[in-house]
């Protein structure tokens, strides 16, 4: 079991730059969500999805999109960087059942410049 | 949505001594409240978690106790050790709801 794993680890953007940060489980999780955490600070939702093909924004989805066509992947696109968007981005699973302990990746460190 | 808040938002002690962090929430529905701890560079890991039918609980070193009529639930450590220093995140929510997190503790364990 890999667990939650992210690509890429390291990504510097320039503005205006458009990229995908990948997320992907092996734990057939149906709850998948993507935080922001910048420093000092918790973390905070941008979109999640209870399931294939549903998703939902969170706190700050503005800047992001995300589509769930497999129950495994969970890709979160940054349609036109800026650099209030530099942060790091955490992947996040879980069963979506109850109590449930939510599984997190290694994160992304992304830079907008 | 859920409102949380964590203090103190950074704490110090000396190794062996207790730490004691607090999470108040403002969804008086939210039944199930975990701790996270976040290791530098990583992601949080679950650490412990109770639920709303449940006062205290404890596991080895750690314990969380909750007062839900004042809605807010605690996290200690007893005999503190260096790799416990961390950040450490509350997320009380309503069951299968989406997570909302603390702030987050920054807790800095001296040898």
């Amino acid at each position: 079991n890999a667990g939650v794993t992210q690509t890429p680890k390291f990504q510097v953007l320039k503005t205006g730059q458009s990229m995908t940060l990948q997320c992907a489980q092996d734990m057939n999780h149906e709850y998948m969500s993507w935080y922001r955490q910048d420093p000092g600070m918790g973390l905070r939702l941008i979109h999640y999805s209870v399931g294939a093909g549903i998703t939902d924004q969170g706190e700050v989805p503005n800047g992001y999109n995300v589509s769930r066509s497999t129950t495994e992947d969970f890709p979160l696109r940054l349609l036109s960087a800026a650099p209030s968007q530099t942060s790091v981005y955490f992947c996040a699973s879980r069963t979506g059942q109850g109590f449930d302990e939510q599984y997190f990746g290694p994160g992304t460190r992304l830079t907008v410049t | 949505g859920e409102n949380v808040e964590q203090h103190p938002s950074t704490l110090s002690v000396q190794e062996g001594d207790s730490a004691v962090i607090k999470c108040t929430y403002s969804d008086s529905a939210s039944n199930y409240f975990p701790w996270y701890k976040q290791e530098l560079g990583k992601g949080p890991q679950l650490i412990i978690d109770i639920r709303s039918n449940v006062g205290e609980k404890k596991d080895q070193r750690i314990a969380v106790t909750l007062n839900k009529t004042a809605k807010h639930f605690s996290l200690h450590i007893t005999e503190t050790q260096p790799e416990d220093s961390a950040v450490y995140f509350c997320a009380p929510r309503r069951g299968y709801q989406k997570v909302t997190f603390g702030t987050g503790t920054k807790l800095q364990v001296i040898p």
